[in-house]
């Protein structure tokens, strides 16, 4: 089985564009969530989806939003890039809505000039 | 004060030595815990969950004291590719939802 896909791996943009990142979940898993990893630090969690509906939130401003397709893949977007938005994007499958086993692509990672 | 405290390091240690990380987190409504490992430039990987009573797998030994809200991973017997970054994570339930919250991660280099 495939495990969870992210595309595209590697993106450069300017400051102010807008960026999509897709996710794939592991076939079976209804919950998605993301995490933004800047050098040198853990990931961060930015969002949970779980059927469709967002579940969790973290400290990022509005210009990030996300949203969970019927199967249940995701897509993360980042409007108005700025250079610290820099970083590795990771996307995170797990079964339930409880992420109690979380498995992580091998994220996206975003370099904003 | 971060949520999950981890000394970054890096430990350097040479092939076959015990080497030992402690992460400690700050929510007392943390629910489980875990050690993830996260090779340069890739994704982090699960290496095992941590139990209150204490849980080994092969050269690794995690402890877990709730009281003290501290966790820890102890590695035996050194090898090479145990160089990575360790990962100490908490499962709690923060905002209405489960999060992953991910401490800066200790950095392990494994000498010949």
């Amino acid at each position: 089985d495939a495990g969870v896909t992210q595309s595209p791996t590697h993106l450069i943009k300017t400051r102010g564009q807008h960026v999509t990142l897709r996710c794939s979940p592991i076939s079976g898993h209804k919950s998605v969530s993301w995490y933004q990893q800047v050098l040198g630090q853990g990931p961060q969690f930015i969002f949970q989806y779980y059927e469709k509906e967002e579940r969790g939130r973290g400290n990022f401003p509005d210009r990030f939003s996300a949203r969970q397709f019927p199967n249940y893949s995701s897509e993360l977007n980042v409007n108005a890039l700025l250079l610290g938005d820099s970083a590795l994007y990771l996307c995170a499958s797990s079964l339930g809505g409880d992420n109690t086993e979380a498995f992580f692509g091998q994220g996206t990672r975003l370099t904003v000039v | 004060r971060k949520e999950v405290e981890q000394d970054p390091g890096p430990f350097n240690v040479p092939e076959g030595a015990t080497v030992a990380f402690n992460c400690t987190y700050s929510n007392s409504a943390s629910q489980s815990f875990f050690w993830y490992r996260q090779d340069c430039r890739k994704e982090p990987k699960l290496l095992m969950s941590v139990y209150s009573s204490g849980n080994e797998d092969g050269r690794f030994t995690a402890q877990l004291n709730r009281a003290s809200q501290y966790i820890s991973l102890l590695i035996r017997d050194s090898k090479l590719s145990d160089s990575a970054t360790y990962l100490c994570v908490v499962r709690a339930w923060e905002d209405s939802s489960y999060k992953l919250i991910f401490g800066s991660g200790t950095r392990l280099l494994v000498r010949p």
